[in-house]
């Protein structure tokens, strides 16, 4: 497709719950991102890739948090045992180059409304 | 370190006036800034960047941004506001960091355009 593409758009997980988010970025898009969405507050940055590099992970909010991106292109968020802080809208974005280029814009997708109950 | 601030969380407005969405930023260097737009059930969709050209941005939809290094602030403004332009908009600053860029969200601000 022309964007980025998210599935599911909604989950719903019981507590304690295994879930696994995923990504499709534009093709040939080399960094991608994924951020969280607590209600009512702006996005925050999870982590970054650089095509299959992980290079950014500081925003991972805990080690239930987990993300891969083994060919370099679609990517998986998975979250285990999940809890009810973890209902959120997560969002993931690409972007056409690496680094340095300060004017790539970033797409982003519709995102996964994740609910925990 | 960067960071955005949207001073307020919500604004309202009549359908046909005008509309200020207001935003400080903190950076150590000077920042890269844009504004994006939330429809419910969309994805965030960029309405306009600021990367140290022109201080008065033009976006779509009307929508245009000042960069004010003096007072360190980039409002969003429109001159007539349409009931389609509500929804949540968020400012958001560029930090280069680890070799990397990222993207560093404003909490949002709300808009509500009523008849």
């Amino acid at each position: 497709g022309a964007g980025v593409s998210q599935s599911p758009r909604y989950k719903v997980a019981k507590r304690g719950q295994d879930v696994a988010l995923r990504c499709d970025p534009i093709s040939g898009h080399v960094s991608l991102f994924w951020y969280q969405q607590a209600l009512g507050q702006g996005p925050e940055f999870l982590t970054y890739f650089q095509n299959e590099a992980q290079l950014d992970k500081s925003g991972l909010p805990s080690d239930r948090f987990f993300a891969e991106r083994p060919e370099g292109s679609v990517s998986t968020l998975k979250i285990q045992r999940t809890q009810q802080e973890d209902s959120a809208v997560y969002l993931c974005a690409s972007s056409l180059l690496g680094t340095p280029d300060l004017n790539t814009e970033a797409f982003f997708g519709q995102g996964t409304r994740l609910t925990v109950v | 370190a960067q960071s955005v601030t949207q001073l307020d969380s919500h604004v309202s407005v009549s359908e046909g006036t005008p509309v200020l969405l207001r935003c400080n930023y903190s950076s150590s260097y000077s920042p890269s800034l844009f504004w994006y737009v939330q429809h419910p059930n969309k994805g965030l969709q960029l309405l306009l960047k600021y990367t140290s050209a022109a201080t008065l941005v033009k976006g779509i939809n009307g929508f245009e941004a000042e960069f004010k290094k003096s007072e360190t602030s980039f409002h969003l403004t429109k001159p007539s506001a349409h009931m389609s332009d509500a929804a949540e908009y968020f400012c958001v600053v560029r930090m280069f960091s680890g070799g990397y860029n990222k993207l560093i969200f404003g909490a949002g601000t709300r808009l509500a355009v009523h008849p």
